[in-house]
């Protein structure tokens, strides 16, 4: 079956410095891929979605390339604040009829210090 | 406009007990679902609605669990018997007609705690 796997947190990073948050994943067919992110007290918020290979998704300054030849996903930001600190999901869609079946990682949590 | 809300926000119930959580897609939302974040786990789906027929209930873990919704709108998942490894955030989530069923909005969970 589908399943996502990504970098185990806590990350903690200064502010204005490089992130990455990896992920991978192991599916049939070709999923849409998606980064989630979940700001303290609130509830899960789309950040950025590729849907096919090469694609790349970006949003509020971060980025992801869906990477098909290595089944990645990683999440990038050149430069985070500390209003970035959250928590973040990779996670793919099923390809095919029941793509509205999202598959998601456990989740890596990002402080981001002053 | 109005996001996914979910109520109640937190839910403490002694093993045994039956719990209802309810959800309240976006207006003009067709479709919704309902996920669960254990601890130290990802989500994992539970059940798609499309209107208010339920075609994929197979995430649902066993028979103490169901969900049903009215008027094509709120959704109310029920977990009977609850048991302390239900203790999870359940999430709700919709999406609207147009949009590819894997774009969708998340309201903030009911994290349920079964003592």
């Amino acid at each position: 079956g589908n399943s996502v796997t990504q970098m185990e947190g806590p990350v903690t990073l200064s502010e204005e410095a490089f992130l990455t948050i990896n992920c991978t994943y192991t599916a049939t067919g070709y999923p849409s891929l998606f980064w989630y992110v979940q700001y303290p007290g609130e509830g899960l918020q789309l950040l950025l979605k590729a849907t096919k290979a090469d694609d790349k998704g970006s949003n509020k300054g971060f980025e992801a390339t869906y990477r098909k030849e290595t089944t990645s996903f990683h999440l990038e930001k050149g430069s985070v604040q500390v209003s970035d600190s959250a928590v973040y999901f990779c996670a793919l869609g099923n390809s095919g009829g029941s793509n509205y079946k999202l598959t998601f990682g456990k989740g890596t949590l990002l402080t981001v210090n002053p | 406009g109005a996001g996914v809300s979910q109520s109640p926000s937190n839910k403490v119930t002694e093993k045994g007990k039956d719990v209802e959580l309810r959800c309240d897609p976006i207006s003009g939302h067709t479709a919704l679902y309902w996920y669960r974040q254990s601890l130290g786990q990802g989500l994992e789906f539970l059940i798609y609605f499309q209107g208010n027929s339920a075609p994929d209930k197979s995430g649902l873990p066993s028979d103490r669990f169901s969900a049903e919704r009215t008027g094509g709108s709120v959704s109310t998942l029920t977990i009977q018997r609850t048991q302390q490894e239900d203790s999870a955030v359940y999430l709700c989530a919709s999406s609207r007609p147009g949009q590819p069923r894997d774009t969708q909005y998340f309201g903030p969970g009911t994290r349920l705690t079964v003592l």
